[in-house]
């Protein structure tokens, strides 16, 4: 079993649709990175966070320690959005480590 | 548009060929990282410098070789590679080694060995 869950592995939607992304993990943390990585390559950190929530644009970010449980929301999504959505963890003990999800494969239809 | 600049963005070359991909950045970070992903999967992690010094090496073979000659510059020097090497090589950077430091990535070098 991964470290680092993430579901669905592909979603595909329609313009305007809310969409939600989901992130679990078995492992101690000190944060928790929500990346994103459009076809071609670059990824592009989206949010870092250790605790509560956290919002950008049309982008929101949760996360419960307790639960070790994160999701992603996307309101009003956008043909734009159409990337692969990739959780990350960084462990607790010292290590600067970062434990990737398998990503997720967002398509947003016109 | 990235803070964190690689070139070049392709490269093809033979199994014989040496080469090195560039890694640059200017925000002062003195943590910086080569990651290799394969296609639809996520990046391995295969070395990590900070402040100029090798401090993670994740057993990856000696065909790769890195090199950190200064804190905004990090290198992979690349030599006698094998068709399995093709991949994505992303390279990242973070303000220093401590923990909830959020890493800046580059748009990746794509290497394709004939």
């Amino acid at each position: 079993k991964n470290e680092v869950e993430q579901s669905p592995q592909n979603l595909t939607a329609q313009e305007g649709e809310f969409i939600t992304i989901n992130c679990s993990y078995s492992v101690g943390i000190s944060a928790l990175h929500w990346l994103q990585q459009h076809p071609g390559g670059g990824i592009v950190s989206l949010f870092m966070l250790s605790s509560g929530k956290k919002k950008h644009g049309r982008l929101i970010a949760t996360i419960n320690i307790q639960e070790k449980h994160s999701s992603l929301h996307i309101t009003a999504s956008h043909p734009r959005d159409s990337a692969v959505y990739i959780c990350a963890v960084l462990t607790q003990g010292g290590s600067e480590k970062l434990v990737f999800g398998k990503g997720m494969k967002l398509t947003v239809n016109p | 548009d990235t803070e964190v600049t690689q070139t070049p963005k392709h490269l093809v070359m033979g199994m014989t060929n040496k080469k090195s991909l560039k890694c640059e950045q200017h925000m002062g970070h003195r943590a910086m990282y080569w990651y290799k992903q394969k296609a639809k999967k996520p990046p391995e992690l295969m070395f990590v410098y900070s402040y100029e010094k090798l401090s993670i090496n994740e057993s990856v073979p000696s065909r790769f070789s890195p090199e950190c000659p200064n804190s905004s510059l990090l290198n992979l020097h690349l030599h006698a590679l094998q068709p399995e090497d093709s991949a994505l090589y992303l390279c990242a950077s973070s303000q220093d080694r401590r923990r909830n430091q959020p890493q800046h990535f580059g748009d990746g070098t794509r290497l394709s060995i004939l």
